[in-house]
C-alpha cells in the first residue's frame, strides 16, 4: 500500500512569494494533519483536517492556511513569505485521528531567500 | 527539534546493548504519548504508544515506560542494531484529537560496532 506522498520535495522561493503544498494520504485514511518542522522550533502541529473541514489549528499565523478535497488529499498554502518559513513541512495522515498511528511523508522542504 | 542542523542530545550505544532514551513531558493532563523516530532525510516514523492509564507497553524490541508522578516517559530499546541510528522524539497529546501532538526536542541515538 502506498505511503503518503508529499509533492514537491524541494522547493526555493523568494520572500513575499505564496506557496502550495500538496499532500496524498494513504488510501482510506481520512485526517490529515501538517507539522512544521524547523532546527530552531523542532516539530510544530500547523493544522488538521478530516473530512474536509478543519479540525484542529496550532499556533500560526493566518498566512498559513489549508483545504482537504473529498479524496482527503490536502494542500497547504503559505502566503507572504518570510525567510522563517523556510522549514520540513509535514504531512501526515491517520484512519480517524482519534488514536492510533499517524503515517508522515518525507516532507517538503521550503527554502525562502 | 529537527534532526539537521541542530545540536542534538545524543546517545552512543554500542551494537548489541541495551539503549534507554528519555523524554519529560510538560502537561499532566497529557493522555496520549507516543514515540517516534526520524531517519535522516525522511519523516518521523511511529514506533510506540501509551496511554496514561498504563504505566508501560511492549512492542517488538521495544518497550514504553510511562510515570505519571515525575511526567516522565522512556523508550528501551533492546539488543540495539545500526538501523536503530537516528533521531527518535517523544510527543504528547495535550487535547483535541490525537493528531494534534506536542513534540519534544529529540535524542539522536548513535550505534557504533
Amino acid at each position: 500500500k502506498a505511503g503518503v506522498t508529499q509533492t514537491p520535495r524541494y522547493l526555493i522561493k523568494t520572500r513575499g512569494q505564496q506557496v502550495t503544498l500538496s499532500c496524498s494520504p494513504i488510501s482510506g485514511h481520512r485526517s490529515v494533519s501538517w507539522y512544521q518542522q524547523t532546527p530552531g522550533q523542532g516539530l510544530q502541529f500547523l493544522f488538521e483536517y478530516f473530512s474536509e473541514t478543519q479540525r484542529n489549528k496550532g499556533n500560526f499565523p493566518g498566512r498559513f492556511s489549508g483545504r482537504q478535497f473529498s479524496n482527503s488529499r490536502s494542500e497547504m498554502n503559505v502566503s507572504t513569505l518570510e525567510l522563517g518559513d523556510s522549514a520540513l513541512y509535514l504531512c501526515a495522515s491517520s484512519l480517524a485521528g482519534e488514536g492510533g498511528e499517524l503515517f508522515f511523508g518525507e516532507g517538503s522542504r521550503l527554502t525562502v531567500l | 527539534g529537527e534532526s539537521v542542523g541542530l545540536h542534538l542530545p545524543t546517545l552512543s550505544v554500542q551494537e548489541g546493548d541495551n539503549s534507554i532514551i528519555n523524554c519529560a513531558y510538560s502537561n499532566s493532563a497529557s493522555d496520549y504519548f507516543i514515540w517516534y523516530k526520524q531517519e535522516s532525510g525522511k519523516g518521523p516514523q511511529f514506533i510506540i504508544d501509551i496511554r496514561s492509564n498504563m504505566d508501560k507497553r511492549q512492542g517488538q524490541r521495544v518497550t514504553v515506560l510511562l510515570n505519571k508522578t515525575v511526567k516522565h516517559l522512556s523508550l528501551q530499546i533492546a539488543a540495539t542494531q545500526p538501523g536503530d541510528s537516528a533521531v527518535y522524539f517523544c510527543a504528547e497529546n495535550k487535547g483535541g484529537t490525537a493528531s494534534k501532538l506536542t513534540f519534544g526536542t529529540g535524542t539522536r541515538l548513535q550505534v557504533t560496532l
